[in-house]
C-alpha cells in the first residue's frame, strides 16, 4: 500500500522558474528518497535524506524534511524541458528493506 | 550503480495465457524487488525475490499468480500468469546496493492484456 501522498499531483510551470512537490507520509521512517520516472521508462534515483537530516543539496535539487509533520518537499530550481517527468517519492522505514512509493507529481516544464 | 537489463520490454497478450519477465543485472546484489505500475498510478512493491530459496509476498500478490524465480545474485524472472485485462501495468525490477535503501531500476516491461 502507499505511505505517501504527495501534491500536488499535476504541476505546469515555465522553464527557468522553479517546481515544488510536498509529500506526506503516515509513519515514522529511516529515510525518505525521491525519484524521478520519464514517460514510459524506469525511475532513476535522485537523492535520499534521512530521518536525522533536515535539508539536502544535490545540483539543483533541495529536499527538506519535517519529521514532526511527516513531510517532505523536493524543490527544483531554475526548472529545464528535460526535468519534465514524474516524481515519486519513497520512504524506508523500520526493519523493512524495501521501499513504499508515493502517488507521484507530474511536473511539466514549458519551454 | 547497477546496470539492470528487463526483457521484454513490452508485449501484448491474449487473455488466459502467461508471460515470463526476465531481469539481468551487471553485478552480484543481495536484494531484488518486483514492482507493479498500473496505468497512471505508482509503483506497488509484488514481491521481493530471494536468492535460492521462495519469494516473499506483499499482501495482495500470491505466488500462484506470479511466481518467481531467483536463481543467482544477477538474474531473476517474474511470470505472470493466467493473464487478464487487469494485469496490463508496467512491471519493474529493482535491485539496492549500497544497504541504504537506494534503488535503480530497470526499464521496466510494459503489458497489455486484451
Amino acid at each position: 500500500s502507499q505511505q505517501g501522498e504527495e501534491d500536488p499531483q499535476a504541476l505546469s510551470i515555465q522553464e527557468g522558474e522553479n517546481a515544488t512537490m510536498n509529500c506526506s507520509y503516515k509513519t515514522s521512517i529511516n529515510n525518505l528518497q525521491w525519484y524521478r520516472q520519464n514517460s514510459g521508462r524506469g525511475l532513476v534515483h535522485l537523492i535520499l535524506i534521512r530521518s536525522n537530516e533536515r535539508e539536502k543539496h544535490s545540483g539543483r535539487l533541495r529536499v527538506t524534511l519535517d519529521t514532526s509533520k511527516k513531510s517532505s518537499s523536493l524543490l527544483i530550481t531554475a526548472s529545464r524541458a528535460a526535468d519534465t517527468a514524474s516524481y515519486f517519492c519513497a520512504t524506508l522505514s523500520g526493519s523493512a528493506r524495501q521501499l513504499t512509493f508515493g502517488s507521484g507529481t507530474q511536473l511539466t516544464v514549458l519551454p | 550503480s547497477a546496470v539492470i537489463s528487463q526483457k521484454p520490454s513490452r508485449d501484448i497478450c491474449q487473455r488466459g495465457t502467461s508471460l515470463t519477465i526476465q531481469c539481468q543485472v551487471d553485478s552480484q546484489v543481495t536484494m531484488m524487488f518486483w514492482y507493479r505500475q498500473q496505468p497512471g498510478q505508482s509503483l506497488t512493491l509484488i514481491a521481493t525475490a530471494n536468492q535460492g530459496s521462495e519469494a516473499t509476498y506483499e499482501s495482495g500478490f500470491v505466488i500462484d499468480k506470479f511466481p518467481i524465480s531467483r536463481p543467482n545474485l544477477t538474474f531473476s524472472t517474474l511470470t505472470v500468469s493466467n493473464m487478464s485485462p487487469e494485469d496490463s501495468s508496467i512491471y519493474l525490477c529493482s535491485v539496492e546496493i549500497r544497504g541504504a535503501g537506494e534503488l535503480f531500476f530497470g526499464e521496466g516491461s510494459r503489458l497489455t492484456v486484451l
